[in-house]
């Protein structure tokens, strides 16, 4: 059985600031992970993905997430965030059968 | 690449109608496709998985005669929400697989069914 625990509901930091949305899996086999973002009324757009490769997996616009299987991690952190960041973020499992499982997800808000 | 369409985008319904929503893989061949449902800020459910001309798998607590699935070609998947009722008002989400190692799924921008 796979599941993901998205650890806070909502993060809000200042534009220039850096970003953390923490993550937890937990999974039967060795997972793929992916991190989504969804802007409001708008299509999930995939952030970056970890499938077995290097453990540090770089995205789109900034992001990057750290794969740690002995933590069950893979936080999704950004160094610096722009007004165009705040939007809806899901963590996401697959157990090697393509079933994706979402986090409850983390809205980001980013201050002037 | 790796695009996936809904039309249409935005739909309001009497209660008691039926109303049918595409999903199109507009560039490479679903194997399989998906469809979510979610509810205003809430994450996104996994109602059924549907492969090309195979019945659909259903989620539990989902009712099949409720939410029909036909996926006729690798590139066309279709719900179509039978007699409608207002608690069936959400935000519904295919996305497609082209059966890669990875796993990953191309989302569709969704459909936002209203029902009055």
């Amino acid at each position: 059985a796979q599941s993901v625990t998205q650890l806070d509901s909502h993060v809000s930091v200042s534009e220039g600031t850096p970003v953390l949305l923490r993550c937890n899996y937990s999974s039967s086999y060795s997972p793929s992970l992916f991190w989504y973002v969804q802007h409001p009324n708008k299509g999930l757009q995939l952030l970056l993905k970890y499938t077995s490769a290097a453990t540090l997996v770089k995205g789109i616009n900034g992001f990057e997430a750290e794969f740690k299987k002995s933590e069950t991690s893979f936080h999704l952190t950004k160094p610096s965030a722009h007004m165009s960041d705040a939007a809806e973020y899901f963590c996401v499992v697959s157990d090697n059968d393509y079933k994706l499982s979402f986090g409850a997800g983390t809205t980001v808000t980013v201050r002037a | 690449g790796a695009v996936v369409s809904q039309h249409p985008s935005w739909v309001i319904c009497k209660s008691g109608t039926s109303v049918k929503i595409e999903c199109r893989s507009l560039d490479f061949q679903a194997t399989t496709m998906f469809w979510y449902r979610q509810f205003p800020k809430q994450s996104l459910m996994l109602m059924a998985t549907s492969n090309e001309g195979s019945k659909a798998t259903y989620e539990q607590g989902v009712e099949k005669d409720k939410f029909l699935i036909n996926h006729a070609s690798l590139t066309l998947s279709t719900l179509t929400v039978t007699s409608a009722h207002p608690e069936d008002s959400s935000f519904y989400i295919c996305s497609a697989w082209g059966g890669t190692v990875s796993y990953e799924q191309y989302f569709g921008p969704g459909t936002r069914l209203t029902v009055t």
